[in-house]
């Protein structure tokens, strides 16, 4: 079993819309949360972190947890192209330090 | 705002040489990591550092890699004999703490084994 999973997309959305990135994790003793974005080429950019149930905003940005469904959301509102990435979904596993990454999400935002 | 700063951008090497990446994490961090990125695959991590020794390490940090940390700044990854396999993207990142810190990357070494 896949400890971290992402549908790999690509998910299209036009700009201003609302997108909606899911992530589910196979470790349920899981504690850290995190959202990162990675444009093509470069390195993964921290977007949020989040570490108990419910909602956590920033800016256009708002990380979702649910801990007993194992899943972990973002949505990004009034999406521009410029968050045209990869958006990765990483997870410390109960067991270790290792944050451990999904294979991401390719989001492309249509002007 | 302190970033994580990586040399060099890219380094190409024949197979069978060492190559050393070099990383100078943010300046009040503790924890150090290495982690690797296969062209279109996943971030995987590769070891972590805390005091001056390896905290942790995956199954792919093998004989043939080492860290260090040299001085109070540098943090470093030493490949011994390279493969074609460990072309890659190398990420280092640094945390202030350990687990449940955010982790901050450098911009990455691209190696190319040739």
């Amino acid at each position: 079993q896949k400890e971290v999973e992402q549908n790999s997309g690509p998910l299209s959305v036009p700009e201003g819309a609302i997108a909606s990135l899911n992530c589910t994790y196979s470790d349920r003793g899981s504690q850290s949360f995190f959202w990162y974005r990675q444009y093509s080429g470069k390195s993964p950019e921290l977007i949020m972190s989040i570490y108990s149930n419910g909602d956590k905003e920033d800016g256009r940005f708002t990380a979702q947890l649910n801990k007993a469904s194992q899943y972990v959301s973002l949505l990004i509102r009034d999406s521009q192209p410029s968050d045209s990435a990869t958006y990765l979904c990483a997870v410390v596993p109960s067991s270790n330090y290792k944050l451990t990454f999904g294979k991401g999400t390719l989001l492309t935002v249509n002007p | 705002e302190p970033e994580v700063t990586q040399t060099p951008s890219h380094q190409v090497t024949q197979m069978g040489q060492e190559v050393i990446l070099r990383c100078v994490p943010i300046s009040n961090h503790l924890y150090f990591y290495w982690y690797r990125q296969i062209l279109g695959q996943k971030v995987e991590f590769l070891v972590s550092f805390y005091n001056n020794e390896i905290s942790e390490k995956s199954e792919i940090f093998d004989d043939q890699f080492s860290v260090e940390r040299p001085d109070g700044s540098n943090f470093t990854l030493k490949i011994r004999s390279t493969k074609l396999e460990d072309s890659a993207m190398y990420f280092c990142a640094s945390s202030v703490r350990g687990r449940g810190s955010p982790l901050h990357f450098g911009n990455g070494t691209r190696l190319t084994v040739t």
